[in-house]
């Protein structure tokens, strides 16, 4: 069965560090992967995905960068987190267009 | 734009008192509409989806339906444990299918034993 890890599941930054979370999926290959962004009151927003190694696509102009060095590894960065980068950041892959989406459990992310 | 507008925002129910919560849908074609389960500070979990007008979907106490403009959740003689939240988000044909669902806020879900 596939399964979806993330790490790590809580990260408390100050304004202007680096940030790295990473996400692998094991149990398939060439899944697509996806980075969700969940503020309260405002729902899931995408933020990149990638239909295969190296190729990344982004919705959302900003802070954050997404990396796939390897066929099931998703990395979101940052080279200087704001304050509005917080919030509670989910990593999600599927087999193919039109399939359910499947999350890990989330980093809950604050900038102080 | 595809948008997705979920009522009510937030439910209590008691303990067997059967509901349904809504999804509203614009897209430019549907391709798919799923529903997830999100407990606090967890991922959420896939429940159903629905890929055209008149399917139902079932899974214990839950009921998944589909229209042209909108989805249901039915929830019959819900327990405690069906607290959480729902979400609903849809799939179309814009923008090749590979870039993600469009998810609406969410119902948060309460029930009373």
């Amino acid at each position: 069965s596939q399964t979806i890890h993330q790490w790590p599941a809580t990260l408390v930054q100050p304004v202007g560090s680096p940030l790295s979370l990473e996400c692998t999926v094991e149990g398939t290959s060439n899944p697509n992967l996806y980075w969700y962004r969940q503020a309260a009151g405002r729902g899931l927003q995408l933020l990149f995905y990638s239909v295969g190694i190296g190729q990344i696509s982004s919705e959302v102009p900003q802070n954050l960068s997404a990396s796939r060095p390897q066929d099931r590894q998703f990395i979101l960065s940052s080279k200087k987190l704001l304050l509005s980068d917080s919030g509670f950041y989910l990593c999600a892959w599927r087999r193919r267009e039109n399939s359910p989406l499947h999350f890990g459990n989330g980093t809950r992310l604050t900038v102080t | 734009e595809d948008q997705v507008t979920q009522s009510p925002e937030a439910l209590r129910l008691q303990e067997g008192e059967s509901s349904s919560l809504n999804c509203s849908y614009t897209v430019s074609g549907l391709r798919g509409l799923f529903w997830y389960r999100q407990d606090p500070g967890k991922g959420p979990e896939f429940l159903f989806t629905l890929y055209s007008a008149g399917e139902e979907k079932e899974k214990e106490r839950l009921k998944a339906t589909l229209t042209k403009k909108e989805s249901f959740l039915h929830i019959t003689a819900p327990k405690p444990e069906d607290s959480a939240t729902y979400l609903c988000a849809v799939q179309s044909y814009s923008g090749g299918g590979a870039d993600g669902l469009t998810f609406g806020k969410g119902t948060h879900l309460i029930i009373q034993p």
